[in-house]
């Protein structure tokens, strides 16, 4: 079992400024992700978070965008850069391993 | 994209009544799990079926696999109302998890 600890739970912000979401894990788990989520819709994954190395982005999702860090395995932060109204959703970290994982209660985020 | 479908895309039920729903994917998978969301939050993990197993139970669930047709299937048997919920069924391919469109579930008490 694992306990995850998102923040912010949720914020406003203005268009072209940046925020930073931190996800925390209470115990080690070899996978984390971040998951973006739209009222209604189904969960979109935005990228792996490797453990000291370069995030492994999905198509559509590029680093300058979303840079994610994972400087140890229980610790992950996504950025979401120079945002716009479009990037208004859920964001969601998520740990575990190939069984199961383990999610946070979300971000939402709206840009104005 | 690599995400799986769902359906029927919503799902309503009286109390007592079976709900099943059903996941169709892409790729070639290690497992597929199915998982629940209440008010739009975090997921819950409900249940993992593995690539070489074809049916596994746990409670009032039942989920089936058929690699051949790269579906599955989640049946809830005697609902109740606090099953109401969004339910999605996620592939794991090794390396990343790919959730399905989901399946809005109401349970009428």
């Amino acid at each position: 079992s694992a306990v995850i600890s998102q923040k912010p739970s949720r914020d406003i912000c203005q268009r072209g400024t940046s925020l930073t979401i931190q996800c925390q894990v209470d115990s080690q788990v070899t996978m984390m992700f971040w998951y973006r989520q739209q009222p209604g819709q189904s969960l979109t994954l935005i990228a792996t978070a490797n453990q000291g190395s370069e995030a492994t982005y999905e198509s559509g999702f590029v680093i300058d965008k979303f840079p994610i860090s994972r400087p140890n395995l229980t610790f992950s932060t996504l950025t979401v850069s120079n945002m716009s109204p479009e990037d208004s959703s859920i964001y969601l970290c998520s740990a575990g391993d190939n069984e199961k994982l383990f999610f946070g209660s979300g971000t939402q985020l709206s840009v104005l | 994209s690599q995400q799986g479908e769902e359906d029927p895309q919503a799902l309503s039920i009286q109390e007592g009544e079976n709900a099943t729903m059903n996941c169709s994917y892409k790729t070639s998978i290690n497992n597929l799990q199915w998982y629940r969301q209440n008010s739009g939050r975090g997921l819950v993990h409900l249940i993992l079926i593995r690539s070489n197993e074809r049916e596994k139970h746990s409670g009032r669930l039942r989920v089936t696999l058929d690699t051949s047709k790269k579906s599955s299937s989640l049946l809830i048997t005697a609902s109740r109302a606090a099953d109401t919920a969004s339910y999605f069924c996620a592939t794991n391919t090794g390396n990343q998890f790919y959730f399905g469109t989901g399946t809005s579930l109401t349970v009428i008490p």
